[in-house]
């Protein structure tokens, strides 16, 4: 049973351009959240998808947008990208159903973004 | 006011020897959830034990025990028998009501030494 998987493992932009970062959740997975690491920090909420709509945003400016699509796999869009968007991007996935395993949530090997 | 709080940015434990890793939290609602993930060199977050907070029992996972103190609102991470694969990042990490943010404290480097 494969895990939450990301791609691409890294990643090396300059100032202004737009990456898109993409992760397929776990199987029987059906949320999908987004989380900033910046190095010696602790991750930081982005979003969170369920149904293909955002349920829940942390406080990043609207450059963070995303996506999920009908087999539930998500992308990560970030416009205009600034030198502090550098980071480890974090996706994790959350089981279907409900009962407190629910609340665990599963993370993928990130994707490191540097810009430059 | 921070959410989470570890106050030991490192730890360094002897091999099959036991370590406590400190963790505080604030919240005002009644029913959270608090996490714990293992971070090696490699990125991934691996999720190590849940503690619910209307769970009177400490959650135990094999090696991983949490020991959850309401009143003071502290979940310790304590890990029995050290083992070399050990040594990581560790955070923890708290679920407020109903809602889908995790919060994540800053971390404590664990190094396990032989």
């Amino acid at each position: 049973d494969a895990g939450v998987t990301q791609s691409p493992t890294h990643l090396i932009k300059t100032r202004g351009q737009q990456v898109t970062l993409r992760c397929s959740p776990k199987s029987g997975h059906d949320t999908v959240s987004w989380y900033q690491q910046a190095l010696g920090q602790g991750p930081q909420f982005i979003f969170q998808y369920y149904e293909e709509e955002e349920r829940q945003r942390g406080n990043f400016p609207d450059r963070f947008s995303g996506h999920q699509f009908p087999n539930y796999s998500s992308e990560l869009n970030v416009n205009a990208l600034l030198l502090g968007d550098s980071a480890l991007y974090l996706c994790a996935s959350r089981p279907a159903g409900t009962g407190g395993r629910r609340w665990k949530k599963y993370f993928g090997p990130g994707t490191r973004l540097l810009v430059l | 006011a921070q959410k989470i709080t570890q106050t030991q940015p490192g730890m360094f434990v002897q091999e099959k020897e036991a370590v406590t890793l400190d963790c505080t939290y604030d919240t005002s609602d009644q029913s959270y959830g608090l996490f714990w993930y293992k971070q090696p060199s490699s990125g991934e977050m691996i999720f190590l034990i849940y503690q619910g907070s209307y769970d009177e029992q400490n959650a135990t996972e094999g090696r991983y025990s949490l020991n959850f103190q309401k009143a003071r609102k502290s979940a310790n991470l304590v890990i029995s028998a050290s083992q070399l694969g050990d040594s990581a990042m560790y955070f923890c990490a708290m679920r407020e009501g109903f809602g889908n943010q995790f919060y994540f404290g800053t971390g404590t480097s664990l190094t396990v030494i032989p």
